[in-house]
């Protein structure tokens, strides 16, 4: 089972809008509404930010967003915060006898 | 509130072996599907293995297979990962996380993680 294919890096100014997109194929992101996307800041765990393609879970900011479409999902972050700077990765339940996989992770920085 | 504290990591040779635990606090553990998720060093997350709330599936990455045994003892509210034929690819951060009670692959709750270094 492959890594999901997310962009190294992502960058905007306070204020603006990003999004992360986030590759897989039909037997993972494609295939299932079980995508999430995790949050972490350095040295520090991951944190649950979207769960089931575009849910949020309680005490999450509305600024974060998630979508699908076909094998690619989607976080967007709206209203960038320098607080927001992090490393994302999404992740996706596979069916498979391997049931899980991350992305490759993306770094987002607030200019 | 919800807690999980990992313990056990260290400096342990190649081809030797380390048990990690995860401590589990504020929650009915034996309800929770649970995980273990590693890091290595300036790299991804990596997915490592999960276990159902009652032990009954556990499922591992390619990676790991059989070399790794996750296991849990619900009376003690403990999560575990038996590491064993360790290499050096398995130096990481290890996280063991709380699958939610609607998705066993929605991990919403995560420990602080513990590091584990494979080194002669």
């Amino acid at each position: 089972q492959s890594a999901l294919t997310q962009p190294a890096s992502v960058s905007g100014s306070p204020g603006q809008s990003i999004t992360i997109s986030c590759t897989g194929t039909s037997n993972d992101v494609g295939g299932y509404n079980s995508v999430s996307w995790y949050q972490q800041h350095p040295g520090k765990a991951p944190k649950l930010m979207i769960y089931d393609v575009s849910n949020r879970p309680s005490g999450v900011s509305n600024r974060f967003s998630g979508s699908k479409s076909g094998n690619t999902a989607s976080l967007t972050i709206s209203g960038l915060q320098a607080e927001d700077e992090a490393d994302y990765y999404c992740a996706s339940y596979t069916g498979s006898s391997i049931p899980y996989v991350f992305g490759t992770g993306t770094k987002v920085t607030v200019l | 509130q919800v807690q999980l504290v990992e313990s056990g990591g260290g400096v342990v040779q190649p081809g030797r072996s380390l048990r990690l635990s995860c401590a589990v606090s504020g929650i009915i553990f034996s309800s929770y599907g649970m995980h273990w998720v590693r890091q290595a060093p300036g790299k991804g997350l990596e997915w490592v293995a999960v276990i159902w709330n009652d032990g009954s599936n556990k499922y591992y990455a390619d990676s790991v297979k059989g070399r790794f045994t996750i296991s849990r003892d619900n009376s003690k509210n403990t999560l575990y990962l038996q590491m064993e034929s360790l290499r050096a690819e398995d130096t990481a951060v290890y996280y063991c996380a709380r699958g939610s009670s609607q998705d066993y692959y929605v991990m919403d709750v995560w420990g602080q993680g513990t590091t584990v270094t494979v080194s002669s």
